[in-house]
């Protein structure tokens, strides 16, 4: 399986756009990008996933450069409430599933 | 929808102990997995099952048990509790589309 770095942790001003960076150089080409959050000590919260094109839903938009090796993912107007960890995996396609593993995730802190 | 329903919420044992974690889903989702999470560090994949009677390991499975006999239910067992599985354990379902739904933990003391 994949694994993805993200940076440890980053700011953000409450209003503002956040955008997390996640790289996935080793992704295999039938492999989904997964972000997921976890709020405090709650079990982690779906976000977005998304496998070559860009997605975009209600809390979030993912961006998968065109080589697949990175994604971002833009909050776009960060509250107080978005302050988690956020995770990005990567995780067999639909029909095969395996393990989907969680690295250490980054720390956003949104600050008023 | 209930969704993922994790008891207990909280457990204290002893070195030695042993105890079942329940997990349980209503979305008929196939695969379920456990997971443990560490002070400050990332969740670590335990067990996981891709149907009834189907189950794996994953990166941690030393000193957990599992099995599936419904669809619904995913049990992990400690059979000898040590201080090192002191942790929290997060049990999740996940729906064709492939997303993850987790349950709201168990908080786990071994004493």
């Amino acid at each position: 399986d994949a694994k993805t770095t993200q940076p440890t942790s980053m700011d953000c001003a409450e209003g503002r756009a956040a955008n997390l960076p996640c790289n996935h150089s080793t992704i295999s080409g039938n492999e989904y990008v997964y972000w997921y959050r976890q709020i405090h000590s709650q079990g982690p919260q779906y976000i977005i996933h998304g496998l070559k094109n860009n997605e975009t839903n209600e809390m979030a938009s993912l961006i998968i450069t065109e080589d697949r090796k990175s994604s971002t993912l833009i909050l776009p107007h960060a509250t107080l409430r978005d302050t988690a960890v956020y995770y990005c995996i990567v995780g067999p396609a639909r029909r095969s599933w395996g393990k989907l593993q969680f690295g250490a995730g980054t720390q956003v802190v949104v600050t008023p | 929808n209930a969704g993922v329903t994790q008891t207990p919420k909280f457990q204290v044992l002893k070195t030695g102990q042993s105890m079942t974690l329940q997990c349980a889903q209503d979305m008929n989702h196939e695969y379920m997995s456990w997971y443990r999470q560490d002070p400050g560090m990332g969740l670590r994949l335990i067990h996981y099952s891709v149907g009834a009677g189907i189950t794996d390991q994953g990166e941690v499975p030393n000193g957990y048990n599992v099995s599936r006999s419904t669809t619904e239910d995913f049990p992990l067992r400690l059979l000898s509790a040590a201080p090192s599985q002191t942790s929290v354990y997060f049990c999740a379902s996940r729906q064709n589309t492939g997303e993850l739904f987790f349950g709201e933990g168990s908080r786990l003391t071994v004493l």
